[in-house]
């Protein structure tokens, strides 16, 4: 089974400042790995898939890529409702997600 | 547009069987699998498993295998999850979401099972 680790567990960002975060597969998953974004009290929402492509209605400030075992998103210049938490997950054969990486306000 | 709406709140004790629902709009799951997605208190996403509606065919994570079944009504566009015997650590919200990845996601269903 694919286990899914994202570090950091916890970044703190200021308004409008960019901030990276990291997902590793523990065997390669090709390139089949999406990005969710959870608001707090909301149901998850897809923001990247197949590793690197926007899903409907995402901004272009959100941008992943990797491919095999690592994989980043980067969100340039943060807004208000980009303070969340964001998930990794492999749709290789299973659907597993990530921990989390959660996003807060410096 | 795609929707897919879940069932509501249910409050439960230990050792009940319960079924909770899943259904998209019209059209909505052909060709997709439906996979269900629990959240307890504070934590993270944990994928359970996933329902091909089209031929009820199921993937179960590990984790959840033997625990809880998936099945689907492909006439009426629904999805189902069910437990047999509850226990108190199945308290969770519960989401269903369509694709592969997940691009669809229902509202969520808050199960609460306590004595």
């Amino acid at each position: 089974e694919i286990v899914m680790t994202q570090s950091p567990a916890t970044v703190s960002v200021s308004l409008g400042e960019g901030v990276t975060l990291s997902c590793r597969a523990s065997q390669s998953v090709r390139s089949d790995l999406a990005w969710y974004q959870q608001r707090p009290g909301q149901a998850p929402r897809l923001l990247i898939f197949d590793a690197s492509t926007r899903a409907t209605g995402i901004p272009a400030r959100f941008s992943g890529s990797g491919s095999g075992t690592d994989f980043t998103l980067t969100i340039s210049s943060l807004q208000s409702e980009d303070f969340a938490v964001y998930y990794c997950q492999h749709y290789l054969n299973l659907w597993t997600f990530g921990p989390g990486t959660r996003v807060e306000i410096k | 547009d795609v929707q897919l709406v879940q069932s509501g709140a249910e409050v439960k004790k230990p050792g009940e069987s319960l079924k909770i629902s899943c259904q998209g709009s019209e059209n909505s799951f052909r060709g997709h699998w439906v996979g269900w997605v629990r959240q307890l208190p504070g934590k993270g996403l944990e994928w359970m498993g996933v329902v091909y509606p089209d031929d009820s065919d199921t993937i179960y994570s590990p984790s959840f295998q033997g625990q809880v079944t998936l099945s689907a009504d492909k006439s009426t566009n629904t999805a189902y999850l069910q437990w047999s015997r509850l226990k108190a650590s199945d308290s969770a919200m519960y989401y269903c979401a369509r694709g592969r990845p997940f691009d669809y996601w229902g509202q969520g269903t808050l199960v609460t099972v306590s004595s």
